[in-house]
């Protein structure tokens, strides 16, 4: 079973609509969590960190369910501009690594 | 825009020639790496720096052999590679190795070709 699993899609989703991602993890020590964006044929980007609490940033809401270990990215509203590979990352505190999945690509379309 | 910068973009080289990717950050982060990346699958890690110190080398053949001349450089030369290295190399660095919340800051990447 891989560290990190995620869905590679594509998701094709209309402008405007509503897509959810998760993303699932092995290790239970894991303790940091992130949702990295990557463009094609660019770096990926910090998109946000990922908490307990749960947490929002504008059209991107983040959560964490740490009982069934897995993480969550929904975004509203979507853009065209949100078209990317969506990179679930987990870091743990019994390594020093942070480990990557292999990613969730959107495709909005108009 | 990147805090991270890395250079060349792009590199075309022989299985005989040697060259040098570079990764240049200011941010003061103490921990620095090197990822490789094929089309369609996530970064690979290959080697973390952290102040200065090799700590990590992903079983990453010989023929790249990173170096960390100072807290804001660090190079990955390369040697007789084969076609299957070629991949996107990415830089990235963070404030600390291995602390809990670490983010990465990546470069754009040296696309490289080997023929």
């Amino acid at each position: 079973r891989k560290e990190v699993e995620q869905d590679p899609g594509p998701f094709n989703v209309p402008e405007g609509a509503t897509v959810a991602f998760n993303c699932t993890y092995s290790n239970s020590a894991s303790q940091s969590f992130f949702w990295y964006r990557q463009d094609c044929r660019k770096e990926p980007k910090l998109l946000m960190s990922v908490y307990s609490s749960g947490n929002e940033d504008g059209r991107f809401t983040a959560q964490l369910n740490r009982a069934s270990q897995y993480i969550s990215l929904l975004i509203r509203d979507s853009k065209l501009s949100d078209s990317a590979t969506y990179l679930c990352v987990v870091a743990s505190y019994n390594t020093d690594k942070l480990i990557f999945g292999t990613g969730t690509r959107l495709q909005v379309f108009p | 825009d990147t805090e991270v910068t890395q250079t060349p973009k792009h590199l075309v080289m022989g299985m005989t020639n040697k060259k040098s990717l570079k990764c240049e950050q200011h941010m003061g982060h103490r921990a620095m790496y090197w990822y490789k990346q094929k089309a369609k699958k996530p970064p690979e890690l290959m080697f973390v720096y952290s102040y200065e110190k090799l700590s990590i080398n992903e079983s990453v053949p010989s023929r790249f052999s990173p170096e960390c001349p100072n807290s804001s450089l660090l190079n990955l030369h390369l040697h007789a590679l084969q076609p299957e290295d070629s991949a996107l190399y990415l830089c990235a660095s963070s404030q600390e190795q291995g602390r809990l919340g670490e983010k990465l800051f990546f470069g754009s990447g040296t696309q490289l070709s080997v023929l």
